[in-house]
């Protein structure tokens, strides 16, 4: 059962930022977000989590609401090579993923 | 660093064979997890194992699947007697197994049963 709702799918225009959301209203105290992609037909791609913070990485930077119940992930420069499914997912640390549907990103030249 | 390997990419059985599919995890990674994804399908968790250890097989089907992660060599996702709906994706994720760390995952072997 996944915890998390994700919109079914997404369009960003190429170069722009894409911010992709995620809702988690039933997230636990000790449970992180994480994200991660899948581009066709590859393994998935981990990007980036948090707790309770903001993070960023080279790839992307996670804002989290002070509640906790929503995220949301930003591509600062969305490219071609960055359509992909994008994955949101809440677990407690050393737990098992599970994967839900997902936001299906489309990039558009 | 050599990352998450599988192998092999991809794996042509015939119905009533057997499969026989390979993860070597990270360097230093301890936890094995396996997920399968069925064309145009979610990715679906199968079973997490440690060294020598199935931690979480709740993902696993009853029967013709088995998995181990033995102390020397890469973990073995076996399948008996194929059938076609047997034919996906199997991805293979390792982790240190400590702290808010994500996986690490492989390419994924493609079976085809044939």
């Amino acid at each position: 059962d996944a915890k998390t709702t994700q919109p079914t799918s997404m369009d960003c225009a190429e170069g722009r930022a894409a911010n992709l959301p995620c809702n988690h209203s039933t997230i636990s105290g000790n449970e992180y977000v994480y994200w991660y992609r899948q581009i066709h037909s590859q393994g998935p791609q981990y990007i980036i989590h948090g707790l309770k913070n903001n993070e960023t990485n080279e790839m992307a930077s996670l804002i989290i609401t002070e509640d906790r119940k929503s995220s949301t992930l930003i591509l600062p420069h969305a490219t071609l090579r960055d359509t992909a499914v994008y994955y949101c997912i809440v677990r407690p640390r050393d737990d098992k993923i599970i994967f839900g549907k997902g936001t299906r990103l489309h990039i558009l030249p | 660093n050599a990352g998450v390997m599988q192998n092999p990419r991809h794996l042509v059985r015939r119905r009533g064979q057997e499969a026989r599919l390979r993860c070597s995890p990270m360097k230093g990674h301890s936890h094995v997890y396996w997920y399968r994804q069925l064309p145009e399908e979610g990715l679906k968790f199968m079973v997490y194992l440690q060294k020598e250890n199935i931690i979480d097989e709740s993902g696993m089907p009853k029967e013709r699947f088995s998995a181990e992660f033995p102390k020397e060599g890469p973990s073995i996702l076996r399948i008996q007697q194929v059938v076609r709906g047997d034919s996906a994706a199997y991805f293979c994720a390792s982790s240190p197994g400590q702290g808010a760390s994500g996986y690490t995952f492989g390419s994924g072997t493609r079976l085809t049963v044939v």
